[in-house]
């Protein structure tokens, strides 16, 4: 059965510093997301993508956050400088179907914990 | 804005079958989702409800109310695997989705 997949699924990083998460959705899907979970906490959205560019954003997705599709397979969020509040669980997320009010699964991948030192 | 509610914790007995409630208050409705997910692990999906009424899926069932904004999960002949955190997302207008903050649910022997 297809599968969201990340890596790592482990990072560590200091304060300050770049990190890049990266996916790989389910290859037919056309829709991509980044979910985020601090530890204990719900999960929250960050972006979608669609077409290339993003298609909607949330608060927490400010000028630190960026994400891209640099080939036909993966989908990178990249923080640019880390914050100890950025310590969290980052889920990628996948789903195809064009027509909103559809049954349109998204599915997750099983996630990159980052934390931030 | 988005707002959902539903229990922080729930406990029921093996082979039980316990009912997990979810109230959303939401601009926009596209749907309802159930996802599973076992500590440190991925949202799973488990159902989805855009119209009202129940969806039956072996031992789950989910139970959509639009006009009082209220889902239901219902889960059978629990086993100690059913133990996890149970997550109700709604679909407002955009395709993101909001969650809740999950009932965690323990299934004890």
């Amino acid at each position: 059965e297809p599968e969201v997949t990340q890596t790592p699924s482990h990072q560590v990083t200091q304060m300050g510093q770049e990190v890049i998460l990266r996916c790989v959705p389910i290859s037919n899907h056309l829709y991509f997301y980044w979910y985020r979970q601090i530890l204990g906490q719900k999960v929250e959205f960050l972006v979608s993508f669609y077409n290339n560019e993003i298609s909607e954003k949330s608060e927490i997705f400010d000028d630190q956050f960026s994400v891209e599709r640099p080939d036909g397979s993966n989908f990178t969020l990249k923080i640019r400088s880390t914050k100890l509040e950025d310590s969290a669980m980052y889920f990628c997320a996948s789903s195809s179907n064009r027509r909103a009010g559809s049954k349109e699964t998204q599915y997750f991948g099983p996630g990159t914990r980052l934390l931030v030192l | 804005g988005q707002n959902i509610d539903q229990p922080t914790e729930m406990t029921a007995t093996e082979g039980a079958i316990v009912q997990i409630n979810c109230t959303y208050q939401t601009s926009g409705f596209n749907g309802l989702f159930w996802y599973q997910q076992h500590a440190g692990e991925a949202p799973t999906f488990l159902s989805y409800n855009v119209l009202d009424g129940l969806e039956e899926k072996g031992r789950f069932s989910s139970f959509l109310s639009r006009s009082k904004g209220y889902s239901y999960l219902l889960l059978k002949e629990l086993q100690m695997k059913d133990s996890a955190s149970y997550l109700c997302a709604v679909r407002g207008s955009a395709r993101q989705l909001t969650f809740g903050s999950g009932t965690q649910l323990t299934v004890l022997p």
